[in-house]
């Protein structure tokens, strides 16, 4: 069974420090999603990793991919306000041909950027 | 596009009252899923479906049928609520093909039974 795991599942941060989000997964996957939700709204699609050692970034946030320790690092550079949210990552089993059907997430890790 | 949309936004049901969500999609897009999302737990898969007329359990799927005759449109039958289905629903979708395709979520649908 297929379980992805994050950590911290709360970080409260100060504007302007640097922080790492970390997701675990169970079984071989060559493919991670990362999302982000705000609160009472839907999830909102932030990167796509599909290989290892794949690395995208968007802004202040940076996501990279090691396949073969099953991790996947969401970085956070110079933390606003604004990127207060919950994050989530996902993964698919890669064995089953249909996987892109069905995602296994993780918790999500709850941020807060203090001024 | 309106993408994916979900009607309604908020239920309240009694125990024992069934209803269904509905969940369409503009997109073509031939996979569509849906998950409940409980506080502290994440997202957890229901049914999914892979084309019109496919479609198989997911993680939770006790108390909730699936049918999909159309492309478009995945609703999810609540068939006798139970207080433990209070949750947020999510219909999501996704292209079939490539491989790396998103799903993209709906807004969600807050249901509350009493």
């Amino acid at each position: 069974e297929l379980k992805v795991e994050q950590n911290p599942l709360f970080l409260s941060m100060q504007e302007g420090k640097n922080y790492t989000i970390y997701c675990n997964y169970s079984t071989t996957s060559d493919r991670l999603y990362w999302y982000r939700q705000d609160p009472g709204k839907s999830l909102e699609s932030l990167f796509v990793l599909l290989s290892n050692g794949a690395v995208k970034q968007e802004g202040r946030l940076m996501a990279s991919l090691d396949t073969k320790a099953r991790l996947s690092t969401l970085h956070i550079t110079a933390a606003v306000h604004d990127l207060s949210a919950t994050y989530f990552c996902a993964v698919t089993n890669p064995r089953k041909e249909t996987s892109g059907s069905r995602l296994t997430f993780g918790e999500g890790t709850q941020l807060t950027v203090n001024p | 596009n309106a993408g994916v949309t979900q009607t309604p936004k908020f239920q309240v049901l009694k125990t024992g009252q069934s209803m269904t969500l509905q969940c369409a999609q503009d997109m073509n897009h031939e996979y569509m899923s849906w998950y409940r999302q409980d506080p502290g737990m994440g997202l957890r898969l229901i049914h999914y479906s892979v084309g019109a007329g496919i479609t198989d359990q997911g993680e939770v799927p006790n108390g909730y049928n699936v049918s999909r005759s159309t492309t478009e449109d995945f609703p999810l039958r609540l068939l006798s609520a139970a207080p433990s289905q209070t949750s947020v629903y999510f219909c999501a979708s996704s292209y079939s093909g490539g491989i790396g395709n998103e799903q993209f979520f709906g807004p969600g649908t807050r249901l509350t039974v009493l």
